[in-house]
């Protein structure tokens, strides 16, 4: 079964400076990556994805990750953080398209983000 | 172009009784998937409904069931309600069901089920 774990329950970080959340996945082929953010009551809102190609995906709202495919990681990551950033974090795999798992998304615990000033 | 919508956005109902929570999908996609968000599971899938079919059906007890009727909108209902649904119920919409790896699911704000 394709998994993900978020191994931080909380990360905090000062305004301004680079913050990273991580995340590991573990699946049988390639993986299809994605990072979603939840704000208080809200939804989720997709941040960026990984399907393959470069390592380094640019995403919404000056976020980015990087694939490691050696180190089975996807971590996000930002150069300057805002109080604005706040938020609940949440890495996630698709299920491969092969294995006819359709849109199905296996999430992670989530990362609770928080930047002070 | 419309977001996901989800209503009613909040609701509370008593142990017994049954819910239906209703989600329109963006224009265009054809898929929805609905989501369970608690603070002790996290967020699990319950199913994925395409072309008014279920594809795919999380680990869920009978009492969770849905449909999708034509225009791609969705309903999931819960019978029989118990303390433990007490949820986020979150529905996301894809353009399609396969083919293509490059498609997101988009979220709507969901729909908060409290069960007293």
């Amino acid at each position: 079964a394709q998994s993900v774990a978020q191994p931080e329950d909380q990360v905090n970080v000062a305004e301004g400076n680079p913050l990273t959340v991580k995340c590991t996945y573990s699946v049988s082929g390639n993986p299809y990556l994605f990072w979603y953010v939840q704000y208080p009551n809200r939804g989720l809102q997709f941040l960026l994805k990984y399907i393959t190609g470069d390592n380094l995906v640019k995403g919404s709202y000056g976020f980015e990750a990087e694939f490691n495919k050696s180190q089975t990681s996807f971590h996000l990551k930002k150069p300057s953080a805002l109080v604005s950033d706040s938020a609940l974090y949440f890495c996630a795999v698709r299920d491969h398209i092969l294995t006819g798992g359709g849109n199905k998304l296996t999430f992670g615990t989530g990362t609770q983000l928080k930047v002070e000033l | 172009k419309a977001g996901v919508t989800q209503t009613p956005r909040y609701l509370i109902k008593t142990r017994g009784q049954q819910v239906t929570l209703s989600c329109s999908p963006i224009s265009g996609h054809r898929s929805v998937s609905w989501y369970q968000q608690t603070p002790g599971q996290g967020l699990q899938f319950l199913f994925e409904y395409f072309s008014e079919t279920q594809r795919n059906k999380g680990n869920f007890p009978g009492r969770f069931s849905g449909r999708q009727f034509s225009n791609s909108r969705s309903e999931m209902n819960v019978s029989t309600l118990e303390l433990g649904d007490s949820a986020l119920y979150l529905c996301a919409s894809s353009l399609r069901y396969e083919g293509s790896p490059n498609t997101e699911a988009f979220f709507g704000q969901g729909t908060r089920l409290t069960v007293v």
